[in-house]
């Protein structure tokens, strides 16, 4: 069955350091892979998605993610965080059906 | 072009009562999905529909949660006699076709006393 993983519940960095939220996912067949962003009391935002070609794929908001088929990994990352950065993070895969399923988040938070 | 409406955003009910939560998609989508996320959880789909059709309710719980999605007028996903366990955040989503992207409405966060 189709699984995601996301190792790390919280997760604080210092204001312009640099990110990276893991994601690791169980799937058959070469995945459709996203990355959505939920701030407090808001619906999901998405940052970008992996379907097929190039494995570094750049996202909104200075995010990228980079699909490694060998680590079954689709991490998350951004060089420099900003305060409004703070909020919970989600990676996502498509099962068969077109269905989400989601990892349980990673929740950022940024220190001045 | 609206996005993805939910309403309403919060809902307060007692034990025993019936919740109807309500989802228009985006233009032109035809595809909607509902997802519920408990507190400190990740979302987890709960059922997925077209017009007039429940196409996988996979994630539907088998007693008191019923969804539709009629020819004309939102999405309705109906939770009758709730219980404090229903209390959690439930978001549709809406998409053009299966497996193309979903867009995510903001919720509705339902409380059960």
């Amino acid at each position: 069955a189709q699984s995601v993983t996301q190792p790390d519940i919280h997760i604080t960095v210092s204001e312009g350091a640099s990110l990276e939220l893991r994601c690791n996912y169980s799937y058959g067949a070469t995945p459709y892979l996203f990355w959505y962003v939920q701030s407090p009391g808001q619906g999901l935002q998405l940052l970008l998605k992996y379907f097929s070609g190039d494995t570094l794929v750049q996202g909104i908001k200075g995010f990228e993610a980079e699909f490694k088929r060998s680590q079954s990994s689709f991490n998350l990352r951004k060089p420099s965080v900003h305060w409004s950065d703070a909020a919970e993070y989600f990676c996502a895969v498509n099962d068969p059906g077109g269905n989400l399923i989601f990892g349980k988040g990673t929740k950022l938070s940024v220190k001045p | 072009n609206a996005g993805v409406m939910q309403n309403p955003r919060h809902l307060v009910r007692r034990r025993g009562q019936e919740a109807r939560l309500r989802c228009s998609p985006m233009k032109g989508h035809s595809h909607v999905y509902w997802y519920r996320q408990l507190p400190e959880e990740g979302l987890k789909f709960m059922v997925y529909l077209q017009k007039e059709n429940i196409i996988d309710e996979s994630g539907m719980p088998k007693e008191r949660f019923s969804a539709e999605f009629p020819k004309e007028g939102p999405s309705i996903l109906r939770i009758q006699q709730v219980v404090r366990g229903d209390s959690a955040a439930y978001f549709c989503a809406s998409s053009s076709g299966t497996g193309d992207h979903q867009f995510f409405g903001p919720g509705t966060r339902l409380t059960v006393l």
